[in-house]
């Protein structure tokens, strides 16, 4: 069963906290995204992971940092979380290059206050 | 890079009309183009594509047209039903596994 899961689902967190959320993937997939949702802004890119350590910025990097050391997972880090960083973040995933079908987690709700 | 815009932000059709979605691109080099699905709370899953060498791509109820002269694709959705009550983001890109979304489209389904 192909899935892509996201821990945790709902966070709330002070302002100039640390934040980690995490995502997996049992599909062996190459490629992993991290995006954040806003209302009537769609999707936004943060970052794409090409493979393990192999990370690039999206358009919107500042303020998050990533981790991929093991190809299932992929982590998003917030040093110092900002009140304009409450969103839904999704992770997604992807099989490898020219495959571009993209399979999303059930997204991560984090409010910062 | 590529900007897609999705021309309706909302969309109220009655069941069982067809509703058409969208879309424009900005990059020539762009050459896939799939299509999203958002139902309310939930996460985006995958529903149609197309890519650039057809025009034309049918799955059941969902048609999917690509005009590359003008830089603009579309979703027909035929027959509507109440579950396909969501909303749906366009997106374009070219072959590096880099998709650039739309704002997306709510679909209301009328009974």
């Amino acid at each position: 069963d192909m899935k892509v899961t996201q821990m945790p689902r709902y966070l709330i967190k002070r302002m100039g906290e640390n934040v980690l959320l995490e995502c997996g993937q049992d599909m062996s997939h190459e490629t992993m995204y991290w995006y954040r949702q806003d209302p009537g802004l769609g999707l936004q890119l943060i970052y794409i992971s090409y493979d393990v350590d192999s990370n690039s910025e999206g358009d919107i990097p500042k303020g998050y940092r990533v981790s991929r050391k093991k190809r299932e997972h992929f982590s998003l880090i917030l040093d110092s979380a900002k009140t304009n960083q409450t969103s839904v973040y999704f992770c997604a995933s992807s099989r490898d290059w020219g495959s571009y079908e993209q399979y999303f987690g059930p997204g991560t709700r984090l409010t910062v206050l | 890079g590529e900007k897609v815009e999705q021309h309706e932000s909302t969309l109220s059709v009655r069941e069982g009309d067809s509703a058409v979605i969208n879309c424009t691109y900005t990059d020539t080099a762009s050459s896939y183009f799939p299509w999203y699905k958002q139902e309310a709370g939930k996460s985006l899953h995958f529903v149609i594509d197309i890519r650039s060498n057809v025009d034309r791509k049918q799955s059941q109820r969902l048609i999917v047209l690509l005009d590359k002269k003008a830089k603009r694709f579309s979703l027909h959705i035929t027959a509507t039903q109440p579950e396909d009550s969501a909303i749906y983001f366009c997106a374009a890109s070219r072959s590096n596994n880099r998709i650039f979304f739309g704002d997306g489209t709510q679909l209301v389904v009328k009974p």
